[in-house]
């Protein structure tokens, strides 16, 4: 069965650090795209960061350039996102999501999100 | 950026009626909009991709349209698991941006 599950969410102050984790099962990372989108409260949803499946090509949204990094261990099945200097407008709910095709595009099919409250 | 805005932002169905969901693009995105539902404390799920084509397991009273900047989603005859969130989104360009949602609920 094809599955995505994701960790590492939690409460963080201002200025901290958070990694999270996407562990996918079912196929493999290196036939998919796979992208970061996450959700604030009352907000719409917001594409984070995206990689293709060669991972030679990466994307981020403007709002977290410099800030946010994705990466994965192909032997671990295992895609994340280090973030760094997060601000109180980070706090959403992440889910990771595998593309349909080699090229980031859509989110066919997501994981069950992980939590991210940036406070004080 | 690309604005997609749908409308309207709640739309009030009876069981059984059909809905349509408008979603438009501040510029021509071609055919690359994908619809999907999300249902309280739920992740979003796929259900059109390339405007028109149902993804894998959608029901097929769930039909997608348009290209260019409008596109519209048609639920023709409302089960009561339709009642939920619709978001659209373009990937013609980078950033992928999702439209701000229509909410259907029971009327």
């Amino acid at each position: 069965e094809v599955e995505l599950k994701e960790s590492g969410g939690g409460l963080v102050q201002p200025g901290g650090s958070l990694r999270l984790s996407c562990v996918a099962s079912g196929f493999t990372l290196t036939n998919y795209a796979m992208n970061w989108v996450r959700q604030a409260p009352g907000e719409r949803l917001q594409w984070v960061s995206a990689m293709s499946a060669s991972g030679l090509t990466t994307y981020y949204a403007d709002s977290v350039k410099g800030r946010f990094t994705i990466s994965r261990d192909t032997s671990k099945s295992t895609m994340y996102l280090q973030m760094t200097s997060l601000r109180v407008e980070d706090t959403a709910v992440y889910y990771c999501a595998k593309d349909m095709d080699i090229v980031v595009q859509i989110g066919a099919l997501w994981g069950q999100g992980t939590r991210v409250i940036v406070s004080s | 950026e690309i604005v997609m805005t749908q409308s309207p932002a709640t739309l009030s169905v009876s069981p059984g009626e059909g809905a349509t969901l408008s979603c438009r693009a501040s510029q021509s995105v071609s055919s690359t909009v994908a619809w999907y539902q999300q249902k309280p404390g739920q992740a979003p799920r796929l259900l059109i991709y390339g405007a028109s084509t149902r993804a894998t397991g959608v029901p097929a009273r769930f039909s997608g349209s348009g290209s260019g900047t409008d596109f519209t989603l048609t639920i023709s005859s409302l089960q009561s698991e339709d009642f939920a969130l619709y978001y659209c989104q373009q990937y013609n360009d980078w950033p992928l941006t999702f439209g701000g949602g229509t909410k259907v609920e029971i009327k």
